[in-house]
Parts: structure tokens; sequence; C-alpha cells
């Protein structure tokens, strides 16, 4: 079975410039996460989506959103990048939140480089 | 609010040498704790978590952590490490059972010599 699918894998941006970022979650996982990984500030929750609404959203600016679509696919994005966005975004996908049995399955991450 | 410290950055051991890495959380709330791992170029892989009932957990290949919420703890151990258990180690901590909203430490670095 397919893991968790992220793209593009690497990528560098501009300041100033926006990107979207795309995880495709296990077949049958309504739940995807979103996190930050950076040397600075390790890893940081960033949103979770589940059935197409976010469900939790962490302390990020506005500048940092999300979508997910009736598929489970998620994206996110970014605009107006800054020098400080560069990082690792990593996506999560799980069956159903609210489960001691849910596992969260992690892709190999986005890595946004901005100059 | 959560919190997670991982009390060491690195940690070089010898090949078939015990191991513990440690982690203390910080909540106002009842905690679940995880461990998850990171190999070079990939993402987490979750290890292991105490959700509830006994506070010692066990992962398939040899990891143990114990639940200890006198000491506000959840350290990592292995009785003997292999060169392949080299990789990052996470420890979280979730508001929640579902695991989704993870609260990560700094991490540890295990690297294992021959």
């Amino acid at each position: 079975k397919a893991g968790v699918t992220q793209t593009p894998r690497y990528l560098i941006k501009t300041r100033g410039q926006q990107v979207t970022l795309s995880c495709s979650p296990i077949s049958g996982h309504r739940s995807v996460s979103w996190y930050q990984q950076t040397p600075g500030q390790g890893l940081q929750f960033l949103f979770e989506y589940f059935s197409e609404t976010q469900r939790n959203k962490g302390n990020f600016p506005g500048r940092f959103s999300g979508r997910q679509f009736s598929n489970s696919r998620s994206e996110m994005n970014v605009s107006t990048l800054e020098l400080g966005d560069s990082a690792l975004y990593l996506c999560a996908s799980s069956l159903a939140a609210d489960s001691g049995a849910n596992v969260l399955t992690f892709g190999a991450g986005s890595r946004l480089t901005v100059l | 609010a959560q919190s997670v410290t991982q009390l060491d950055s690195q940690v070089p051991v010898f090949e078939e040498a015990p191991v513990e890495l440690r982690c203390n959380y910080s909540s106002s709330v009842s905690v679940y704790l995880f461990w998850y791992v990171q190999y070079p170029n990939q993402g987490l892989q979750l290890l292991l978590k105490y959700l509830s009932g006994s506070t010692l957990v066990e992962s398939i290949n040899g990891f143990e952590a114990e639940f200890n919420k006198s000491q506000t703890s959840f350290h990592l151990r292995k009785p003997s490490v292999h060169i392949s258990d080299t990789a990052e180690y996470f420890c979280a901590v979730s508001p929640d059972s579902s695991g989704s909203r993870l609260t990560f430490g700094e991490g540890t670095q295990l690297t294992v010599n021959p």
C-alpha cells in the first residue's frame, strides 16, 4: 500500500513569492496534519484537516494556510515567503482523529529553501 | 499548554551498549506520549506510544519507554543497540489520544558506533 506522498520534494523560492505544497494521504485516511521542521525551532504543528475541515491550528501567521479536498488530498500554501520559512514541511495522515488506535504516518517531506 | 524537553541533543554509544534517551514533559491536562524516529532524508516513524494502562510500553524493535507521572518523564531505553538504530529520536505529547496535534521535543541524535 502506497505511503504518504508529498510533492514537490525539493523547491527553491525567493522572498515575497508564494508556494503550494501537496500531500496525498494513504488511501482511506481522512485526517491530514502538517508540520514545519527547522533546525532552530524543531518540529512545529501547523494545522490538521479532517473531512475537508480544519480541525486544529498551530501558532503560525495567516500567511500559512491549507485546505483538504474531497479525496482527502491536502495542500498547504505559504504566501509572501520569508527567509525564515525555509524548512522541511512534513505531512502526516491517519485513519481518523479522536481514536486511541490512531497512528500518524508521515511523508518524506517537502524541503523549501527561500533565497 | 504542553511542552517537551529532551535533555540530550546528542547521544553517542557503542554497538551492543545500553542506551537511554531522556524526555520530560509539561502539561496542564491529561497527556498522551509518543516517541518517533527519523532516519536521514525520511519522514518520522512512530516508535511507541503511551495512552493509558501499563506505564511500560514496548516497540517491536526492542525499545521501551516508561511513563512516570510523578517525575513527568517518558524516557526511552534499549538494552543493546545496533548500528541501524542510528537516527534522530523525537519525544512528543498530544492533548488527545489521536496524536494528530503533536508538540515535539527538540530531538536527540543517537549515533551508534562500531
